[in-house]
């Protein structure tokens, strides 16, 4: 099971793009990073999965180098409603022990 | 959409209480989980279930218990409630087959032991 280690809190401006960067070292070959966004009050909620180099959606971008040991959310042109805690998971096909790790809180200021 | 109900978003309980939170699932799924969130510490898992009457440890299962006698339904018990039990409990669905790492979870259900 990877054991990921993320910033705990970042803040940023409104328009801007923001990075939140997991690391992972002891990542498996079967590992996939996922995302998760948390709001005050909710359960977190999934936003973005990637196995390696880049995937987008509507929501982000996940970038994930060759050696796989960390990846980095991107949230393009942030705003206030971005404002949430950010946790990375690194999880396998067909196993069910998922271990987040901390999170990081990310404010957005106007 | 996938839906997971959490029966009580706020509980306040007593010490020595015994204590169900409930969490049902409308998607059929499989795997259901129960985390517990603090401040600083993150999502711990509890207990995760697998299929009807099957369940495993998580990381921190001292002190709960937990009961899947439906599919769609996970309860967790606190067989008597202590104060460092106060805590938000997430319940959390996912499909066998799916995503890996995809849950879907509920809002939380915000426990207070007095």
């Amino acid at each position: 099971l990877a054991k990921t280690t993320q910033p705990i809190s970042m803040d940023s401006y409104e328009g801007q793009e923001v990075n939140i960067t997991c690391s992972h070292n002891n990542i498996a070959t079967n590992d996939y990073i996922t995302w998760y966004q948390q709001f005050p009050s909710q359960g977190p909620r999934f936003i973005i999965q990637g196995y390696k180099t880049k995937v987008t959606n509507e929501v982000a971008s996940l970038f994930i180098p060759a050696d796989r040991k960390s990846s980095t959310l991107s949230l393009p042109r942030v705003s206030l409603s971005d404002t949430a805690v950010y946790y990375c998971l690194g999880a396998q096909l067909g196993t069910y022990k998922y271990i987040f790790g901390t999170g990081t809180r990310l404010k957005v200021l106007a | 959409d996938v839906k997971v109900t959490q029966s009580s978003r706020y509980l306040v309980k007593r010490t020595g209480e015994k204590v169900f939170l409930e969490c049902v699932q409308d998607m059929d799924h499989e795997n259901m989980f129960w985390y517990r969130q603090d401040p600083g510490l993150g999502l711990r898992l509890i207990y995760f279930s697998y299929d009807v009457k099957m369940k495993e440890k998580g990381d921190i299962p001292e002190g709960y218990s937990v009961s899947r006698e439906k599919k769609e339904r996970f309860s967790l018990i606190l067989e008597s409630a202590s104060t460092n039990q106060t805590s938000m409990y997430l319940c959390a669905s996912s499909p066998t087959g799916g995503r890996a790492g995809e849950l879907f979870f509920g809002e939380g259900s915000r426990l207070t032991v007095l």
